[in-house]
């Protein structure tokens, strides 16, 4: 399953809103993880099932979508936000994952 | 606090092979499978495969087969990875992730550094 993210580059303000999208080849119900990467950190697992939130991921974020095409949304942004974006799907191996949306400060 | 401790960068010559590990603790080994993903230099991620500690089981990305092999120690709680006839191609970051019970990677190793160079 190929997953295509967009966009792979994107610059916003503290407090604004934005949304990354992620569409899979063919349908892979809900099983849609979104991970956040940062330098000398671990990767975060953020959402998965495609809009359930891990355990200790702020409300800000949310996900939607089932099917082929889902979206991350991080509203009111906060400097901790700042970092690279994975979506992945889990519905059937091999595991793939999207090419990363890096977002960054404006 | 669940907690994958990976081994140090490697430097390495083409052609060798290399080794390396993720010490799990904070939670019972053998009730998670253990993925390991691939990071090339400036790109995205790579699922290589999965093992599960408990029966020994594995499951492979066909682009890694005959490339890497999953291993897992249930005595030292450690989940082994082994590339062999390593090339430029191979040089990356590597990580090992616990497999929650949603099927997804719920707990990332550091990361190791592997480095193909003669």
């Amino acid at each position: 399953v190929q997953m295509t993210q967009s966009p792979s580059y994107l610059a916003a303000s503290p407090g604004e809103s934005v949304s990354i999208s992620c569409k899979a080849s063919k349908s892979i119900s809900n099983n849609l993880a979104w991970y956040q990467e940062k330098p000398g950190k671990a990767n975060k697992l953020l959402i998965h099932s495609g809009s359930t939130l891990q355990s200790g991921t702020p409300s800000r974020f949310s996900g939607s979508g089932s099917g082929t095409d889902f979206t991350l949304t991080i509203r009111s942004l906060e400097s901790e936000d700042f970092a690279v974006y994975y979506c992945q799907q889990y519905n059937e191996y091999p595991f793939t994952f999207g090419s990363g949306t890096k977002l960054e400060i404006k | 606090e669940v907690k994958l401790q990976q081994s140090g960068d490697e430097l390495v010559r083409p052609g060798a092979s290399v080794k390396m590990s993720c010490k799990a603790s904070g939670y019972t080994f053998t009730d998670y499978a253990m993925h390991w993903v691939k990071q090339s230099p400036g790109q995205g991620l790579e699922w290589i495969g999965t093992i599960i500690p408990l029966i020994d089981t594995t499951s492979y990305n066909q682009k890694f087969k005959g490339k890497a092999t999953l291993t897992a120690d249930k005595s030292s709680n450690t989940a082994y990875m082994e590339l062999s006839r390593l090339t430029s191609e191979d040089s990356a970051v590597y990580y090992c992730a616990r497999e929650d019970n949603y099927d997804v990677m719920d707990a990332w190793g550091q990361g190791a550094s592997v480095t193909v160079s003669s």
